[in-house]
Order: C-alpha cells, then sequence, then structure tokens
C-alpha cells in the first residue's frame, strides 16, 4: 500500500485559498487519490478523487502532476467551517474488497 | 444523504459490559465493510473487513474474540466489544464501498463508546 506523507498542521485565514500537498512516492498503477475532510466526533467526509491532472467538484480542486508522486487538495476560500482534519488516502479502486489506509491528516486551522 | 448509518453514536457502559454497534448501508448492497478505530489526536485504523456471508479478517494485532463481526446481509453489519474494559474506549467508524469500480469509500458518523 502506498504511504502518504502531509504537513500535520496548517493555519489559515477566512477568503484565503488553501492547498495542501500530499506525497505518495510508491503509489501504483491501479491506485486512486482521494481526500477526506474530518470534524471531531465524526466520520470521514469524502471531498474528491482522481487519478491524474486535475480535478474539480463544487467545494475543491485536486491537482496531480504526471508523475503522480504527489497531489494537491485546493479549497478555493475557507471560512471557519472548513476548520478540520484532512486526510490524503491512496488506494486501489478495484472492486471496493480492500479498505484504504489513513495516514495522520492535515489538521487545517481557520482564523477569522 | 447518508450514505452509512452506524448506531448508536454514543455509549457509556460499565466495564465488563459487552456492547454492539450497528453499521447498515443505505443506498447500496456491500459486500465488504470496514471496521476503524481513532484514539483521540490520531488517525482511523483499520481494524477489520467484515465480509458478507463469510468470517472477518482482521488486521495484526486486533483481537478476533475482543471484536466480534456478523455481516450477516448486505446492507447490515454489527461491531460486538465483548467484556469491555476502559482502554476500549475509542471512537468506532465503520465504512463501505460500494463494489463499483473507481467509487468512494463511504464513512459512518461513528460511535463513541467510554467504558467507565
Amino acid at each position: 500500500l502506498a504511504k502518504t506523507t502531509q504537513p500535520i498542521s496548517m493555519d489559515s485565514y477566512e477568503g484565503q485559498e488553501v492547498n495542501i500537498t500530499c506525497s505518495h512516492n510508491n503509489i501504483a498503477t491501479n491506485d486512486y487519490i482521494t481526500w477526506y475532510q474530518q470534524f471531531p466526533s465524526q466520520g470521514p467526509r469524502f471531498i474528491i478523487q482522481g487519478y491524474k491532472t486535475k480535478v474539480t467538484n463544487e467545494v475543491a480542486s485536486l491537482f496531480i502532476p504526471a508523475d503522480r508522486k504527489s497531489s494537491t487538495l485546493s479549497l478555493p476560500r475557507v471560512s471557519l467551517s472548513d476548520t478540520a482534519v484532512y486526510y490524503c488516502l491512496v488506494g486501489d479502486m478495484d472492486t471496493g474488497r480492500r479498505a484504504l489506509t489513513f495516514g495522520s491528516g492535515t489538521r487545517l486551522q481557520v482564523q477569522p | 444523504g447518508a450514505v452509512v448509518s452506524q448506531h448508536p453514536s454514543r455509549v457509556i457502559c460499565k466495564s465488563g459490559t459487552s456492547v454492539k454497534i450497528e453499521c447498515r448501508s443505505l443506498d447500496f448492497q456491500a459486500t465488504t465493510m470496514f471496521w476503524y478505530r481513532q484514539f483521540p489526536k490520531q488517525s482511523l485504523m483499520l481494524m477489520a473487513t467484515s465480509n458478507e456471508g463469510s468470517k472477518a479478517t482482521y488486521e495484526q494485532g486486533v483481537e478476533k474474540d475482543k471484536f466480534l463481526i456478523n455481516h450477516a446481509s448486505l446492507t447490515l453489519s454489527t461491531l460486538t466489544v465483548t467484556s469491555a474494559h476502559p482502554e476500549d474506549s475509542s471512537f468506532y467508524i465503520c465504512s463501505v464501498r460500494t463494489g463499483r469500480l473507481n467509487q468512494p469509500q463511504h464513512f459512518g458518523d461513528g460511535t463513541r463508546l467510554s467504558i467507565l
């Protein structure tokens, strides 16, 4: 399983763009990159998933370079409610019989 | 809407009690469900993979007789913490994957277990 490395914590202010980068040097050909958000005492919530290049949805963008050894989650204009832990996971999106493995995550603190 | 329903959300009980946690897949049939445990300020750790109609697969270091998993139907998996002790106090989270290609893993809202 590909190991991921993220910054332990980040600080930002409301309205700013936040970019969280994750390293996954030994990502496999079949692996997808998935990001989750977790608030205290809640389960992780799916944010975005991608394989290569750029993916954008209504809440975030995911940038993946050609070598796929890293990825960057971009949150366009953060608010106080975006304060949470963000996890980058790498795993084979096959039939779903194997669980994703969590790394340490990045604790994002958004200040007013 | 929610894809995974987990119940109860919080349990407080005395040492020696057995506690059952239910995980339901709401939108699809889940042949495989996963159970994680999370201690304060730490990441999620996979405990076991629950397979419908067969025995669960446990991660190294997780006692199968302590954490009984039953996956009797395609929409329900249960985790029973037997004879719970204070060190079993944790946040337990279930998860499902749809079985369709390239679909993300969905998580329940977790169960906070506190053993007195």
